[in-house]
């Protein structure tokens, strides 16, 4: 494609409910990531997908986030029982080999709002 | 490679020079960016420097890095109201588990008034 995409662009839902998140990277691009973007803690790192892989789950903030990547491309971010701090803007990006100086393309983002 | 610090605002007159400052604390840093993000919109990469650079100019923007003072800085020539965004300062590192990961500023909110 010709870009990130992520869907979807607003998600709103209720403390306590299953949100799935989902990001398409840029076709042929072997490196995926996720970031959360919020008023109290700017712009943090969730994880990283090599692949199908995750070599670094570092980011992750509790064991109700997790991620999974198919196929090489497209991931979903998917976080349990969901609380209020979790309303964020939930960013992905792609890079085309993961390395230190490979531009990173970012999606839109998903903004979620936990009600 | 966590703590990147920025000031928050910046407000300069149409045409001024803006001058966007951050400073890092990780001496692995490796590579260092910039990254704007305008309303309703993602993160677009301006441009960055290797650490073992001191300046990288492109078009209207200068980058400056003192490593030893871990401060770099990105100034904008002739400053227009379209580059009124939210400009973030990143590094990384090429080695390690944290390999292509991105560590950021909180974002320094740039207003260029008419």
């Amino acid at each position: 494609g010709a870009g990130v995409s992520q869907s979807p662009s607003n998600k709103v839902t209720e403390k306590g409910k299953d949100v799935e998140l989902r990001c398409d990277p840029i076709s042929g691009h072997t490196a995926l990531y996720w970031y959360r973007q919020s008023l109290g803690q700017g712009l943090e790192f969730l994880i990283y997908f090599q692949g199908n892989s995750a070599p670094d789950k570092s980011g992750l903030p509790s064991d109700r986030f997790s991620a999974e990547r198919t196929g090489g491309s497209v991931s979903t971010l998917t976080i349990q029982r969901t609380q209020q701090e979790d309303s964020a803007v939930y960013l992905c990006a792609s890079s085309l080999w993961g390395g230190g100086n490979d531009e990173q393309y970012f999606g839109p983002g998903t903004r979620l709002t936990v009600t | 490679g966590e703590d990147v610090e920025q000031s928050l605002f910046l407000s300069v007159r149409e045409g001024d020079s803006s001058v966007i400052n951050c400073t890092y604390t990780d001496s692995s840093s490796t590579y260092l960016y910039w990254y704007k993000q305008e309303p309703g919109a993602g993160l677009q990469l301006l441009t960055y420097i290797f650490s073992n650079m001191d300046m990288k100019q492109d078009q209207r923007l200068t980058v400056l890095l003192n490593k030893k003072d871990k401060h770099l800085s990105l100034r904008i020539a002739d400053t227009q109201t379209g580059d009124s965004a939210i400009y973030f300062c990143a590094e990384s590192t090429d080695r390690g588990s944290t390999l292509g990961r991105l560590y950021f500023g909180r974002g320094t909110q740039l207003t260029v008034w008419p």
